[in-house]
């Protein structure tokens, strides 16, 4: 069975700051990692990342995957309050009957503070 | 309007009923999902198709029905409503790895 583990679940920061969002995962046949934030309404996309080693980059987010070690880091600089919400990591499996389902975690919530 | 859309967007139910999510998309994506959201659990997959009268279980299916007689639509019931099913439904779509979702209908089980 395909998991997703971010951590931390939740953390608080000051306008400004940077953060580190991780994401951790175990699939049978990966094919895609994918970040989406969600604030008070649908997930919106930010990222896919397929490769290793390639950082993807828009605005003051940043993302990047190590596929030996079976992770992703999504960076936020110079957080605003408008970076509050939660943000998901999924993976995506290429197998079989698996082929398009993407498996979330469990959610990181940022509340950025004025 | 093109895109992908969720009714009712809020919903207030007994136990027992049966009730009807509906999701709607313009896009002719092959796939489409449903998920529940939980605080705590993100997004559980309930049920996805890859085409047309294709369907398949996801994460958490027990209590739940789709059907898929045409592309654009993707109907989610609860045949007899539980409060353990309280929560926000989201329904998406995709050509192939990138999901869509829209809006959301939060359902209450009283």
């Amino acid at each position: 069975e395909d998991k997703v583990v971010q951590s931390p679940l939740s953390l608080v920061v000051h306008e400004g700051d940077t953060v580190t969002l991780n994401c951790s995962y175990e699939v049978t046949n990966f094919r895609s990692l994918l970040w989406y934030k969600q604030e008070k309404k649908a997930p919106t996309f930010l990222f896919m990342l397929t490769s290793s080693g390639i950082e993807k980059k828009s605005g003051r987010l940043s993302s990047i995957l190590d596929k030996k070690e079976l992770f992703s880091i999504l960076n936020i600089t110079a957080t605003q309050t408008g970076d509050s919400a939660i943000y998901l990591c999924a993976v995506a499996n290429a197998g079989g009957t698996s082929y398009g389902k993407l498996t979330f975690g469990q959610g990181t919530i940022l509340t950025v503070h004025p | 309007d093109a895109g992908i859309t969720q009714s009712p967007r809020y919903k207030i139910t007994e136990t027992g009923r049966q009730v009807t999510l509906m999701c709607h998309q313009t896009w002719s994506h092959s796939y489409m999902f449903w998920y529940r959201q939980d605080l705590g659990h993100g997004l559980r997959l309930i049920y996805y198709s890859a085409a047309a009268d294709i369907t398949d279980k996801g994460e958490v299916p027990d209590g739940y029905v789709v059907s898929r007689s045409k592309t654009e639509n993707f109907p989610l019931t609860l045949e007899s409503a539980t409060r353990s099913q309280t929560s926000v439904y989201f329904c998406a779509s995709s050509l192939s790895i990138e999901q869509f979702f829209g809006p959301g209908t939060r359902l209450t089980v009283l």
